[in-house]
């Protein structure tokens, strides 16, 4: 079965380290997405890549960093530079490169917590 | 600035009633909607998009209204059940280009037995 598979489902972050969240989907989507989602809020853009080797800051990109070396995988690095990391990370993917109206499908979340 | 409204309080139904949950938005023109389920602890599932130019769309036992005079959604689950219970987010897209949603904060649902 076609997914997006997100790991770990939960990470825990010392003081001053950067943890790495992995992405990967098989769903031959171009696009992808990082969402953080914390309490009583919705989904905030991260960062998102329309194809390989490229990709856009959203509207909270301060403190993590991406990479898309693969159309498979986007993985989000954390650093230490966020100050307040400990949130619901999710990953998403679509049909993209300018066509619009396409659902997106999530992955199942990293939960990430400062120790 | 744009805004995407939805109850933040939870809806509580009797189970097989009709629940109506809304999604107002605000200093937007969106060439379409969508509303996702997420459950806790897992990530949003799509379940129906509606075009601007659509005024209703049916699945099964959702309906999704669509009101751009009033700047309004509406998602209806019908004969609802405790396994309809979730959170519920709509997702909004602007006309012109952008293919990268905005969501709401969702509402959540309660459907009791």
């Amino acid at each position: 079965d076609g997914g997006i598979t997100q790991s770990p489902k939960y990470l825990f972050r010392k003081e001053g380290q950067n943890v790495t969240l992995s992405c990967e989907q098989n769903l031959n989507h171009d696009a992808m997405y990082w969402y953080r989602q914390d309490p009583g809020q919705g989904l905030r853009l991260i960062y998102y890549s329309q194809i390989v080797n490229d990709f856009q800051k959203g509207d909270i990109a301060e403190g993590y960093s991406v990479s898309r070396e693969k159309k498979e995988s986007f993985p989000l690095t954390v650093t230490s530079a966020q100050k307040n990391p400990t949130a619901f990370y999710l990953c998403a993917s679509s049909y993209g490169q300018g066509i619009s109206n396409q659902p997106q499908h999530f992955g199942d979340g990293t939960r990430l917590s400062i120790l | 600035s744009q805004k995407i409204e939805q109850n933040s309080e939870a809806l509580n139904i009797q189970e097989g009633k009709t629940a109506t949950l809304t999604c107002n938005y605000t200093n937007y023109s969106p060439a379409y909607l969508q509303w996702y389920r997420q459950d806790p602890g897992r990530g949003p599932v799509f379940l129906l998009l509606i075009r601007e130019n659509e005024k209703e769309k049916r699945k099964e036992r959702l309906k999704v209204t669509f009101d751009t005079t009033l700047k309004q959604s509406l998602f209806h689950i019908t004969a609802s059940q405790p396994a309809d219970s979730a959170t519920y987010l709509c997702a909004l897209d602007a006309a012109g280009g952008s293919y990268i949603p905005t969501f709401g904060r969702g509402t959540s649902l309660i459907v009791h037995p």
